[in-house]
């Protein structure tokens, strides 16, 4: 069974930084590329950002561009969004998704 | 970036009737097509994929078709389970782009 959980989500100042983490397992992690979306409160959906299978290519969403980072670790069977510079239109529920599935979601809250 | 609008915006619907959903693509984005759905509180699902492959363990009532920029996803008979918020995603052109969703509600 295919599973994705997602930690690291929490309360954060604006400016400050957060490191979220998605953990998977039931399928071979490294050989498919994963993705964080996120939904704020009472919205839709938004793409954050995407890295393929070896982690050498990555791509963002303007709104995050220059302040988050994607990257993985296939030994960990891990995927990670550092998110620096945080503003109060970050605060969401994050959600990790690949390999035709997604995770719980993690929340992210921001505040001054 | 690739705009997709979804319409209705709500669909309001009784329980065996057959439902369709449209999503529609500001370009061209061949069959790189994906449906998910969401229940309140809960993580979206994987529905379809490809435009009209579905995922693994979805019911066959849930068939989905179109290219380039026009789709719909077709719910044949409806199931009380399936009352929910339907997105549509373009995975053709970076940035992936979402609907903004119709939600199916009951009538």
């Amino acid at each position: 069974e295919v599973q994705l959980l997602e930690s690291g989500g929490g309360f954060v100042q604006t400016g400050g930084s957060l490191r979220l983490s998605c953990t998977a397992s039931g399928f071979t992690f490294g050989s498919y590329p994963m993705s964080w979306v996120r939904q704020s409160p009472g919205k839709g959906l938004e793409w954050v950002s995407y890295i393929d299978g070896s982690g050498d290519s990555a791509y963002y969403a303007d709104s995050v561009k220059g302040r988050f980072t994607i990257s993985r670790d296939n030994f960990k069977n891990t995927l990670y969004l550092q998110m620096n510079s945080l503003r109060a239109e970050d605060a969401a529920v994050y959600y990790c998704m690949g390999y035709y599935s997604w995770g719980l979601g993690t929340l992210v809250t921001v505040s001054s | 970036e690739i705009v997709m609008t979804q319409s209705p915006a709500t669909l309001s619907m009784s329980p065996g009737e057959k439902a369709a959903l449209s999503c529609r693509a500001s370009q061209s984005v061949s069959s790189n097509l994906a449906w998910y759905q969401q229940k309140p509180g809960q993580a979206p699902r994987f529905l379809i994929y490809g435009a009209s492959k579905r995922a693994t363990g979805i019911p066959a009532r849930f068939s989905g078709s179109g290219s380039g920029t026009e789709f719909t996803l077709t719910i044949s008979s409806l199931q009380s389970e399936d009352f929910a918020v339907y997105y549509c995603q373009q995975y053709n052109t970076w940035p992936r782009t979402f609907g903004q969703g119709t939600k199916v509600e009951i009538k």
